[in-house]
């Protein structure tokens, strides 16, 4: 069974830039949290979205947003991207919705903001 | 809403000594509560959970303990390996909510 995949992998954008990162969870998994890591602050959550609804957001700007397909395929996207934005954007998902279960991360985007 | 706290943020054992990591949790709601490990550039995987209705869990080398009444919960990882030194992150979750990380500790074993 093929893991969760995130792209791209790695990105270079410029402050007031925008971005696009991409998620493909397991196979059946309908559950995608999106998480932000940066040295010191660990896992931060952003949002998770089961079955095509947003179930819960963190304390995050209106500039984060993120979306959910059919498929379970997840998107999220920064606009007016600043130098803080710079992290590891970390992708999981779960069979079922909420936070009692096992989750599988992808291996992240590491987005840089110059 | 949910506060985590972990501590230490570091730690250095000897190869064969023991490691301990504790976290505390604010929400007393909360009935979930995952260790995830972090190796260098490698995606965050679970090595051990446990439940609300359960105060200890032993996988092996690795065991974790529950103290609701004080709301908090510890790693414990026996017998340390160099293949242990990463980064663990513990984390708290609950039925309605989100499942809130830890700040992480990074475990380093010398051989």
């Amino acid at each position: 069974k093929a893991g969760v995949t995130q792209t791209p992998r790695y990105l270079i954008k410029t402050r007031g830039q925008q971005v696009t990162l991409s998620c493909s969870p397991i196979s059946g998994h309908r559950s995608v949290s999106w998480y932000q890591q940066t040295p010191g602050q660990g896992l931060q959550f952003l949002f998770e979205y089961f079955s095509e609804t947003q179930r819960n957001k963190g304390n995050f700007p209106g500039r984060f947003s993120g979306r959910q397909f059919s498929n379970s395929r997840s998107e999220m996207n920064v606009s007016t991207l600043e130098l803080g934005d710079s992290a590891l954007y970390l992708c999981a998902s779960s069979f079922k919705a909420g936070s009692t279960g096992e989750l599988f991360f992808g291996e992240g985007s590491r987005l840089t903001v110059l | 809403g949910e506060n985590v706290e972990q501590h230490p943020s570091t730690l250095s054992v000897q190869e064969g000594d023991s490691a301990v990591i504790k976290c505390t949790y604010s929400d007393s709601a909360s009935n979930y509560f995952p260790w995830y490990k972090q190796e260098l550039g490698k995606r965050p995987q679970l090595i051990i959970d446990i439940r609300s209705n359960v105060g200890e869990k032993k996988d092996q080398r690795i065991a974790v303990t529950l103290n609701k009444t004080a709301k908090h919960f510890s790693l414990h990882i026996t017998e340390t390996q160099p293949e242990d030194s990463a980064v663990y992150f513990c984390a708290v979750g609950s039925n309605t909510d989100k499942l809130i990380f830890g700040t992480g500790t990074r475990l380093q074993v010398f051989p």
